[in-house]
C-alpha cells in the first residue's frame, strides 16, 4: 500500500456543485495531516491543517476518520477559482517532521 | 512577514555543469526541506534539514546531488555534472518544527531547471 493515496483526477464540476476528494494513508501513528493547494506551475500552498476529527474553513471541510485511516476534502459551492490540484499531505512514518505528499487530485470547475 | 524566497526563479544549463540552487527559508523556521516536482508529476521529496544538520538525505537521487545550510538558515542545492533528467522544478520549504501541530511546511516559488 502506498504512503498516501488519492482519488485520480481529474475531477470536472460546474460552478456551485459540491465534490469530494478521498485520501487513504498507511501510518496509523499519524496524528497531523494537511490539504495543500497547487495551481498550475506554482508551488503549493497550505489549505487546512487537520488534527483531530475534522475542520471546517468556509465553503472547505476536512475529515478525518483514523479507524480506516482516511481523509477527506468536501468543497462546497465551486467556484472557477478553485479549479486546481489538492495535494493530501501526511507525516512520515519514519518521523524528523518529514511529510509525504500524495500525487493530487485535479479539480476544474467550470461554467 | 517575508516568505520563502529561492533564486534563480529559472536557470538553464547545458548538459554536464554545475548548477547551485538557493533557498532562504522564513525566518525563525528551524526545518527546510528541498523536493523536486517535474512535468505533471507529484512532489518528490530530496532533503530534510533540521538547523544545520541533515538527518534525512534519503530523497537524494544519486551523488550528483548534495545540499547544505549553514548558520540554520540560508541552504544551497548543487547538482554536479547535470543531466537532462534533472530538468524540473526544485521547490524549497519551511517550518517551525518541534512537534505535529508545528510542522506545517510553507513553500517557496521555485526554480525551474532546463536541463539543455
Amino acid at each position: 500500500r502506498k504512503e498516501v493515496e488519492q482519488d485520480p483526477g481529474p475531477f470536472n464540476v460546474p460552478e456551485g456543485a459540491t465534490v469530494a476528494f478521498n485520501c487513504t494513508y498507511s501510518n496509523s501513528a499519524s496524528q497531523s495531516f494537511f490539504w495543500y493547494r497547487q495551481d498550475c506551475r506554482k508551488e503549493p500552498k497550505l489549505l487546512m491543517s487537520v488534527y483531530s476529527s475534522g475542520n471546517e474553513d468556509g465553503r472547505f471541510t476536512a475529515q478525518l476518520n483514523r479507524a480506516s485511516q482516511y481523509i477527506s476534502l468536501l468543497i462546497r459551492d465551486s467556484k472557477l477559482s478553485d479549479s486546481a490540484t489538492y495535494l493530501c499531505v501526511v507525516p512520515s512514518p519514519g518521523g524528523y517532521n518529514k511529510l509525504i505528499f500524495g500525487a493530487g487530485t485535479r479539480l476544474a470547475v467550470h461554467p | 512577514g517575508a516568505g520563502v524566497s529561492q533564486s534563480p526563479s529559472n536557470k538553464v544549463t547545458e548538459k554536464g555543469k554545475d548548477v547551485e540552487l538557493r533557498c532562504d527559508p522564513i525566518s525563525g523556521h528551524t526545518a527546510l526541506y528541498w523536493y523536486r516536482q517535474s512535468l505533471g508529476q507529484g512532489l518528490e521529496f530530496l532533503i530534510y534539514f533540521q538547523g544545520n544538520s541533515a538527518p534525512d538525505k534519503s530523497g537524494l537521487p544519486s551523488d550528483r546531488f548534495s545540499a547544505e545550510r549553514t548558520g540554520g538558515s540560508v541552504s544551497t542545492l548543487t547538482i554536479q555534472r547535470t543531466q537532462q533528467e534533472d530538468s524540473a522544478v526544485y521547490l524549497c520549504a519551511s517550518s517551525k518544527s518541534g512537534g505535529a501541530q508545528g510542522n506545517e511546511q510553507f513553500f517557496g516559488p521555485g526554480t525551474r531547471l532546463t536541463v539543455l
